[in-house]
């Protein structure tokens, strides 16, 4: 168990340029969460996935940022048109039901993400 | 809306002060309640969790924290930190199923140990 990785670690981009991140999570785990960290609050949900299902997506997650899950193994989400308020640490974290039917989160290092 | 509010956003201790952080959630539904703990440079690492069962549960490095259902709270404490106990706290509660129970997280508090 290698645990959740995620690449790049750092970005940096030009306001308008589009950014790629990509998640790998925990090898057995079918589903895989997006979060957003700002300066001063706690990480916030974006999408999640169950295997290559995206099946919820918040608000947050304006027309410009989209993620996929191809075959339900690592993930990728894009920003297209960058702007800066997109700067963030952007988390990404994987699970599988708990015996109680929970979900205990493994997160991944982060990508963090100044637009300049 | 489901919220969670943690009432100390820094904190500092001298060493072998004993720890109280505060978390109350707004939900009248079953409950999963974590704290998580994100020491300077390093990702997020489960301290503790709560699904069910006993109030009072114990987490990695002396931690443990308390359910009270009534108060709505779920607040973490070590009887005497170390220096090392130096990180952000989160508390996190599970969303619904809707979101395939992601969570809602605090805006963490800053503890700081001094020598």
């Amino acid at each position: 168990d290698t645990g959740v990785s995620q690449n790049p670690r750092h970005k940096i981009t030009k306001r308008g340029q589009n950014v790629t991140f990509r998640c790998d999570p925990i090898s057995e785990h079918n589903r895989l969460y997006w979060y957003r960290q700002t300066l001063g609050q706690g990480p916030e949900f974006l999408t999640y996935f169950q295997n290559e299902a995206q099946l919820e997506k918040s608000r947050l997650l304006s027309d410009r940022f989209s993620a996929e899950r191809p075959k339900g193994s690592f993930s990728t989400l894009e920003i297209q048109r960058t702007e800066q308020g997109d700067s963030a640490m952007y988390l990404c974290a994987s699970s599988s039901p708990s015996g109680r039917g929970s979900y205990e989160q493994y997160f991944g290092p982060g990508t963090r993400l100044t637009v300049t | 809306a489901q919220s969670v509010s943690q009432h100390n956003h820094h904190v500092i201790l001298s060493e072998a002060a004993s720890l109280e952080l505060g978390c109350n959630y707004s939900y009248g539904g079953t409950v999963n309640l974590f704290w998580y703990v994100q020491y300077p440079g390093q990702h997020l690492q489960l301290l503790l969790k709560y699904f069910s069962g006993d109030p009072l549960v114990k987490g990695i490095k002396g931690f443990e924290a308390e359910f009270i259902k009534s108060k709505f709270s779920f607040n973490l404490r070590k009887p005497s930190v170390q220096w090392s106990d130096t990180a952000e706290y989160f508390c996190a509660v599970n969303r619904d199923s809707n979101s395939g129970y992601a969570l809602n997280f605090g805006k963490g508090t800053s503890l700081l140990v001094t020598p």
